[in-house]
């Protein structure tokens, strides 16, 4: 079956610009997280979605970040006024429930000139 | 906050060895200890899913060991060959996921 899905796969932009990044996860999955991974680092954890609502949004590193999964399904991760800083892999899993294991996808690498 | 540390940070070994690297962290305080293998330019996929203090899991040459007591899991990997050069990462499921940075593991033909 499909797995879990991310687009664009690769993202070059503008400072001060906005972007979204989506991604499609493995049907009937339940949660949702999304990832940001620097050179050299794991996996920072950004946000949880169980179905709708985000759980936990303890790793949005600030106000410009937001994310939306309207019908529990699709979810776009959003960054306003884009930094330098921000340049990274940012990945999405998803998984039956919190507890099991979790699929990722490909990764959007966003690149922030 | 649980801080997970995973050691060594890179390993070079040979065709043939056996290995395993380290997954420590301070508390037992999560639902699950996750053990991902990321090859580069691929998703990472998952491993092991471990829960209890005592769990052990196998799949093939690669197989895991959880103690909750003293903070750390273990992963082994029997024979290493080339195919299992990727990046080693352990996460901490509690309400959100803590990854460590990894290990960094090459095979030597």
């Amino acid at each position: 079956g499909a797995g879990v899905s991310q687009t664009p796969s690769n993202k070059v932009t503008e400072k001060g610009k906005y972007v979204e990044l989506r991604c499609d996860p493995i049907s009937g999955h339940t949660a949702l997280y999304w990832y940001r991974q620097s050179l050299g680092q794991g996996p920072e954890f950004l946000i949880y979605f169980q179905g709708t609502g985000a759980a936990d949004d303890s790793g949005l590193p600030n106000d410009r970040f937001f994310a939306v999964r309207p019908e529990g399904s699709v979810s776009t991760l959003k960054i306003q006024r884009t930094e330098r800083g921000d340049s990274a892999v940012y990945l999405c899993a998803s998984s039956m429930n919190r507890y099991n294991e979790q699929f990722f996808g490909p990764g959007t690498r966003l690149t922030v000139l | 906050i649980l801080n997970v540390e995973q050691s060594p940070q890179s390993l070079h070994v040979q065709e043939g060895d056996s290995t395993n690297f380290t997954c420590s962290f301070p508390s037992s305080n999560f639902y699950a200890l996750h053990w991902y293998r990321w090859e580069t330019a691929k998703s990472p996929e998952a491993l092991f899913v471990m829960t209890l203090n005592g769990d052990e899991k196998k799949k093939g040459r690669i197989s895991a060991t959880l103690n909750t007591k003293e903070g750390y899991s273990y992963l082994y990997i029997k024979g290493s060959q080339p195919e299992d050069s990727a990046t080693y990462l352990c996460a901490l499921n509690n309400n959100d996921m803590r990854f460590g940075a990894g290990t960094r593991l090459t095979v030597k033909p």
